[in-house]
Order: structure tokens, then C-alpha cells, then sequence
């Protein structure tokens, strides 16, 4: 079956580390997302790509790395400047020209301790 | 500027109520409407979603919104509340001048009591 998967579900890190969470997606899908989710904060957007080798940030990238190497693969780099980083992280795809919302990933829960 | 506003964090029904979840839009330009539903430690599955036509969508597992212009809203509802219908619910909206880019807001957490 097609759909999104995050790889760990659960991630825990030592602080000052880099961290990188995988994505992947097999419904051909062009356009990927990365969300940050909070408590009482609903989903803030990181970063997005609409096609291969091409990304753009969203309204909290600070902190954050990625890149598209692949139409199949987003993954994200939670990097040592991000100054919290313990969230929940949702990864989405869209296919392009027509737009019926977004298939999400089952998330991956990260903790810096 | 927030573009989707979903009024209250948590909202409570017994099992066979009505569930109403608020959600307005700020917008000058018609916009495209999401309901989503989040489970426990789970990504994010589309209930229904307002694009064109029809105003009152029907969506999955019985739930129903309708886009009303004039208020500027798209509440969910559903007529009588089940036990597995407790989870996190967001309201989403794209406008057209953003692209594929999705805004959702802050969530409810609905709770269904026996």
C-alpha cells in the first residue's frame, strides 16, 4: 500500500547534537512538507519542497536543515542551533496540480536530553 | 496573521451528543477549508475538505461542515458522538495566493464521556 513513512517513531538525543529524521513516500507524490507540532500550538511549518533539488522555508526554519535529492525522500536535520528542539514531527506530501489536501506520516516524536 | 482560528482548546460531549467544533477563517480570498483528525502519537487524517460547489461537505466517519461565506466559518459537526470520536481535531485552511501551503489552527481536544 501506498503512504508516508517516518523512521524512528521515537528519537531521544543528547543536546548539542545533530539529528536527522527520515521521510519517505511512495504515492508519487511531488510537493513534501515537515511540521513541528507543540502542545496548544497546532502545526507550525519548517520547510516544504515542491520538486526535486528545490525547497523553500516556512516560518520556523531556524534551526532546521534539509534536502531533496530524490522525489521519494525529505529528510529533515534537526541541527545543534535549534534551541528547542524536543516536538513532534509530521512529515506530509501533496500531489501537484490538483490540491485535496495532504497525506501525513505517523510522526516521529524526538527528545533532547 | 492567523488565518484559521478554532475556538476552544477542548471541548467536552457525552456519548450520542451533538459535536460542535468551531472553526473561522481570515481570508479575502476564497479559500480552501480542511478538517483533519489526530489520534494519540499519530499523523494527521483528512475528514472532509470544502474546495468548490457544494457548501455542505460530508466527510468521513459521519462528520459534516458547512463553509459559510458571509461568517466567515467551517464548522464540524457530527449528530450524535461515539466513544472512538475522541481525538485532536484542526481545522486547516490554503488560500489561493499561498501556494501549496497549508495554515491549520491550534486544534481541539475533544473529549466523549460515557
Amino acid at each position: 500500500d501506498g503512504g508516508i513513512t517516518q523512521s524512528p517513531k521515537y528519537l531521544f538525543r543528547k543536546e548539542g547534537q545533530n539529528v536527522t529524521l527520515s521521510c519517505e513516500q511512495n504515492l508519487n507524490h511531488d510537493a513534501m512538507y515537515w511540521y513541528r507540532q507543540d502542545p496548544g500550538q497546532g502545526l507550525r511549518l519548517i520547510y516544504y519542497s515542491q520538486i526535486v533539488n528545490d525547497f523553500q522555508k516556512g516560518d520556523i526554519a531556524e534551526g532546521y536543515s534539509v534536502s531533496r535529492e530524490k522525489k521519494e525522500s525529505f529528510p529533515l536535520t534537526v541541527t545543534s542551533a535549534q534551541k528547542n528542539p524536543t516536538a513532534f514531527y509530521l512529515c506530509a506530501s501533496r500531489k501537484d496540480r490538483a490540491f485535496y489536501g495532504y497525506t501525513f506520516g505517523s510522526g516521529t516524536r524526538l527528545t533532547v536530553v | 496573521a492567523q488565518s484559521v482560528t478554532q475556538l476552544g482548546s477542548h471541548v467536552s460531549v457525552s456519548e450520542g451528543a451533538l459535536v460542535l467544533l468551531r472553526c473561522n477563517y481570515s481570508s479575502s480570498v476564497p479559500p480552501y477549508l480542511f478538517w483533519y483528525v489526530q489520534y494519540p502519537n499519530q499523523g494527521l487524517q483528512l475528514l472532509l475538505k470544502y474546495t468548490t460547489g457544494a457548501t455542505l461537505v460530508k466527510g468521513i466517519n459521519g462528520f459534516e461542515a458547512e463553509f459559510k461565506k458571509s461568517e466567515t466559518s467551517f464548522h464540524l459537526t457530527k449528530p450524535s458522538a461515539h466513544m472512538s470520536d475522541a481525538a485532536e481535531y484542526f481545522c486547516a485552511v490554503k488560500k489561493e495566493t499561498s501556494g501549496s501551503r497549508l495554515t491549520f489552527g491550534e486544534g481541539t481536544q475533544l473529549t466523549v464521556n460515557p
